[in-house]
């Protein structure tokens, strides 16, 4: 168990309309990534957010969006829908400590997104 | 570029037999390196990583993993392999610039067991 909560587990959604995707870390964790992992391909970066402020972005367009809040929970938005945006999306959070050591994240179970 | 290459796709072996699957990184700096391992429908699970020191580590259901600086790899190994280990297995090197640190994941290897 790595503390992490996904929800939903499944999600299906049609082309052009936007997602909301929730990411709950343990107590402390103040830093959450999210990846994206299209099928049979390694998850890639997203974004960062640590201390509830973007930390840095991978090659993502911005309709791709999160917000992360004081309780540990955070979001990751999807405005515009592609065929392209079907996928895992894994959120992975670590503490403050293990984010500035540069140490493990811990994932969770993730959202598959389906765009039809 | 920073990069992790797994060259095998896919892998088979044998129930009982020895395992090792191959990992390659391009990375300017002294790498944090990682293997993790995803089942059908789950997320992702910290098998095993190397930060510094011992240059063979060891990792939870008896895997191991060495790094070879010379060579930039960062290959996974099992002894003997058990039909639950069939699964994906990621290699990733752990990245930081500019104050962000984010996983470089593979593509992956998925390993099949036969009976």
């Amino acid at each position: 168990e790595t503390g992490v909560t996904q929800s939903p587990t499944h999600l299906i959604k049609t082309r052009g309309q936007q997602v909301t995707l929730r990411c709950s870390s343990q107590s402390g964790h103040n830093t959450v990534s999210w990846y994206q992992q299209a099928l049979g391909q390694g998850p890639q970066f997203i974004f960062q957010y640590y201390r509830e402020e973007e930390n840095g972005r991978g090659n993502f367009p911005p309709r791709f969006s999160g917000l992360q809040f004081p309780n540990y929970s955070s979001e990751l938005n999807v405005n515009a829908l592609e065929l392209d945006d079907s996928a895992l999306y894994l959120c992975a959070s670590s503490s403050e400590a293990e984010f500035l050591a540069k140490n493990i994240q811990y994932f969770g179970a993730g959202t598959r997104l389906s765009v039809l | 570029a920073q990069s992790v290459t797994q060259p095998d796709i896919h892998i088979t072996v044998s129930e009982g037999a020895s395992l090792e699957l191959r990992c390659n990184y391009s990375y300017g700096a002294t790498p944090y390196l990682f293997w993790y391992v995803q089942s059908p429908g789950q997320g992702l699970q910290l098998l095993l990583k190397y930060f510094s020191g011992d240059t063979l580590v060891q990792g939870i259901k008896g895997f191991e993993a060495e790094f070879k600086r010379s060579q930039s790899s960062f290959n996974l190994r099992k002894p003997s392999v058990h039909w639950s280990d069939a699964a994906e297995y990621f290699c990733a090197v752990g990245a930081g610039f500019s104050g962000t640190y984010k996983y470089i994941f593979g593509t992956g290897t998925r390993l099949k067991v036969l009976a």
